[in-house]
């Protein structure tokens, strides 16, 4: 079963630009979640998406949003790119069947690594 | 609040065990993992535990909870160089699939 897919998996953008990531999750998975993770600040929750609804949401501003399409693929959007942005985005996918346990378990996709200049 | 520890590196011979420590804080997290990450990569899962067991072996592999003092330790055995990485803890807090990690412990292997 193929895994976690991230496309691009690097970008360069200049200050003020918007980027769009995607995400294909594991073959059957329905939760998608999405992480920020720089040298500074580590690895940090950006937020979930549940059958194209978002469940939970980090501490980000609201330049940072994200969706999901009926077949799972998620996407997410930075608006007005800062550089501080600049950092490895990775997206995890987990089954979750509430009704099985340990079907939260998040496996991750290789990231995209972005730059902001 | 939510908050996970570990310390920063480690350093081992080849062959030796290795341990890496964690605290948590939310003791309502029912999950626990162990995430490992290689330079240029994604984590890849290692391991999880329930929060209600003390212990689980998988193979080089074992995970000891101590629920009472919110502390999480990863053992592996027979340390080789492949096992270099910097390895994440992270507990399952804030419901619907939020992870909190800590900040990575670097493990070094030298011969």
């Amino acid at each position: 079963k193929a895994g976690v897919t991230q496309t691009p998996r690097y970008l360069i953008k200049t200050r003020g630009q918007q980027v769009t990531l995607s995400c294909s999750p594991i073959s059957g998975h329905r939760s998608v979640s999405w992480y920020q993770q720089t040298p500074g600040q580590g690895l940090q929750f950006l937020f979930e998406y549940f059958s194209e609804t978002q469940r939970n949401k980090g501490n980000f501003p609201g330049r940072f949003s994200g969706r999901q399409f009926s077949n799972s693929r998620s996407e997410m959007n930075v608006s007005t790119l800062e550089l501080g942005d600049s950092a490895l985005y990775l997206c995890a996918s987990s089954l979750a069947n509430w009704a099985r346990e340990g079907t939260d378990t998040q496996y991750f996709g290789p990231g995209t690594r972005l730059t902001v200049l | 609040g939510e908050d996970v520890e570990q310390s920063l590196f480690l350093s081992v011979r080849e062959g030796d065990s290795s341990v890496i420590n964690c605290t948590y804080t939310d003791s309502s997290s029912t999950y626990l993992y162990w995430y490992k990450q290689e330079p240029g990569a994604g984590l890849q899962l290692l391991t999880y535990i329930f929060s209600n067991m003390d212990m689980k072996q998988d193979q080089r592999l074992t995970v000891l909870l101590n629920k009472k003092d919110k502390h999480l330790s990863l053992r592996i055995a027979d340390t080789q160089t492949g096992d270099s990485a910097i390895y994440f803890c992270a507990e399952g807090a804030g419901g619907y699939n939020k992870l909190i990690f800590g900040a990575g412990t670097r493990l070094a292997v030298h011969p």
